[in-house]
C-alpha cells in the first residue's frame, strides 16, 4: 500500500536550518507530483510547496518563497524540504502528500504522511 | 489569489444532517475542483470528497459534496451523523492563475 513517512523534524533556533525528508513506498514515486503542507499548532492547513514528478517545476507559498527549497530524488523514492532562515511562525507539523494522478500538477492530495513536527524557538 | 472561507465551527446531533460551506472569494467556484479533507484529532487529513462531489472508495455515502455557482461556494453535507464524524473538515482547491493550492480555514464539527 502507499506509504509516506516524514522525518527530520526537531527544535531549531530562529535563523537556523533544517531538512525534512519524506520516504515514499508502494507506488511509482517518479510518476507523481508531491506536496509539502504544514499545520501550526491548533491552526489550519497551509500549503507550502509542490514539485512536479520529474522535478522540472517547483512552486512555493509566498510565506516560504526564497527560504524553503523542495526537491526529490527519484532514485531513492524520497522527497525533501530544505528550510533556511527559519522563523517562529514556521513552527508546525509538516506533512508530505502525493498527487493522486500521474504526471499531473492540479489533482487532489492523497494520501498524506503522518507528519513531522518542526519547532522554531530559542 | 483567492481565499476559501469556511465557518469556524458547526454542531449537530447524532442522526441529523449538517452542511459545511466553503465560499470562494474571487473567480468562479467552478473553475477548479474542490476537495474536502477530514482530520480527526491527532491524525493526518484524509479525503472524503474529491472533484466537487466524488467519494473515494471506503467513504460512506453519508458524505456528499456539491458546488453552487450562484453563491460561489462548495458544500459538504454529512447525513445520519455519527460521533465518529466529529473532526475538522477542510475544503481545498487549486489556483491555476497563481500556481498554488488553497485551503479553507477549516470547520470543527461537533456531534453531540
Amino acid at each position: 500500500q502507499v506509504q509516506l513517512v516524514e522525518s527530520g523534524g526537531g527544535v531549531v533556533q530562529p535563523g537556523g536550518s533544517l531538512r525534512l525528508s519524506c520516504a515514499a513506498s508502494g507506488f511509482t514515486f517518479s510518476s507523481y507530483g508531491m506536496h509539502w503542507v504544514r499545520q501550526a499548532p491548533g491552526k489550519g492547513l497551509e500549503w507550502v510547496a509542490f514539485i512536479r514528478y520529474d522535478g522540472s517545476n517547483k512552486y512555493y507559498a509566498d510565506s516560504v518563497k526564497g527560504r524553503f527549497t523542495i526537491s526529490r530524488d527519484n532514485s531513492k523514492n524520497t522527497l525533501y524540504l530544505q528550510m533556511n532562515s527559519l522563523r517562529a511562525e514556521d513552527t508546525a507539523v509538516y506533512y508530505c502528500a502525493k498527487v493522486t494522478k500521474t504526471y499531473r500538477d492540479d489533482y487532489w492530495f492523497d494520501p498524506w504522511g503522518q507528519g513531522t513536527l518542526v519547532t522554531v524557538s530559542s | 489569489n483567492f481565499m476559501l472561507t469556511q465557518p469556524h465551527s458547526v454542531s449537530e446531533s447524532p442522526g441529523k444532517t449538517v452542511t459545511i460551506s466553503c465560499t470562494r472569494s474571487s473567480g468562479s467556484i467552478a473553475s477548479n475542483y474542490v476537495q474536502w479533507y477530514q482530520q480527526r484529532p491527532g491524525s493526518s487529513p484524509t479525503t472524503v470528497i474529491y472533484e466537487d462531489n466524488q467519494r473515494p472508495s471506503g467513504v460512506p455515502d453519508r458524505f456528499s459534496g456539491s458546488i453552487d455557482s450562484s453563491s460561489n461556494s462548495a458544500s459538504l453535507t454529512i447525513s445520519g451523523l455519527k460521533t465518529e464524524d466529529e473532526a475538522d473538515y477542510y475544503c481545498q482547491s487549486y489556483d491555476s492563475s497563481n500556481l498554488s493550492w488553497v485551503f479553507g480555514g477549516g470547520t470543527k464539527l461537533t456531534v453531540l
